[in-house]
């Protein structure tokens, strides 16, 4: 199957500070990369779609100044959070998808990257 | 109401039960559907799509009824292996995927 990865895999960092999250597409070419995130205990929820070459579309009550999306090419999409807080600290977990509407596409996930806000 | 809900659990089930997890949509547009596992502090991985004439991959059986809106995951035969949590995930015609909060499954030796 399919292969994304995701850099780093775990961060900590202090509070007010911004983190970046790379999403790779490994062996395939992704127009389209989604960013969810997920709470403890709770179901992923989409943050953005990140098209190549253009704007993100943000879902409903997510900040897009706080959370830049740049997906550069077809196969990276990255994730800065910017001026992170405590209440930041998720599971971030991006994902690609492979195959044009019509066919059977699937989306791969990448392993995530956990992020603490000290 | 949510988009698409689930039984959170846990069920706690002995190695070699039958095990059936439900779940409903609220979307009749929605077009596909999908259970997804996830292991403790992982990524979700799709364990099988679901059919209108409903399918079977080994000891999992899945099933939809777009009538009701309603999908469901049978797992015979429960190995140790299988514990997890389940997601039922629902891909709208946005091609958006929208996640259940997920069941989860503990299988007892």
């Amino acid at each position: 199957g399919a292969v994304v990865s995701q850099h780093p895999s775990r961060v900590i960092c202090k509070s007010g500070t911004s983190v970046k999250i790379e999403c790779r597409s490994l062996d395939f070419q992704a127009t389209t990369m989604f960013w969810y995130r997920q709470f403890p205990k709770k179901s992923l929820m989409l943050m953005a779609t990140s098209n190549e070459g253009s704007k993100a579309t943000y879902e409903q009550g997510v900040e897009k100044d706080k959370f830049l999306i740049n997906h550069a090419s077809l196969t990276l999409s990255t994730l800065t959070v910017t001026s992170a807080h405590p209440e930041d600290s998720s599971f971030y977990i991006c994902s690609a998808r492979r195959g044009l509407a019509g066919e059977m596409e699937t989306q791969y996930f990448g392993p995530g990257t956990r992020l603490l806000v000290l | 109401r949510k988009e698409v809900e689930q039984d959170p659990g846990p069920f706690n089930v002995p190695e070699g039960a039958t095990v059936a997890f439900n779940c409903t949509y609220s979307n009749s547009a929605s077009q596909s559907f999908f259970w997804y596992r996830q292991d403790c502090r992982k990524e979700p991985k799709l364990l099988m799509s679901v059919y209108s004439s409903g399918n079977e991959d080994g000891r999992f059986t899945a099933q939809l009824n777009r009538a009701s809106q309603y999908i469901s995951l049978l797992i015979r035969d429960s190995k140790l292996s299988d514990s997890a949590t389940y997601l039922c995930v629902v891909r709208g015609s946005a091609r958006q995927l929208t996640f259940g909060s997920g069941t989860q499954l503990t299988v007892l030796p």
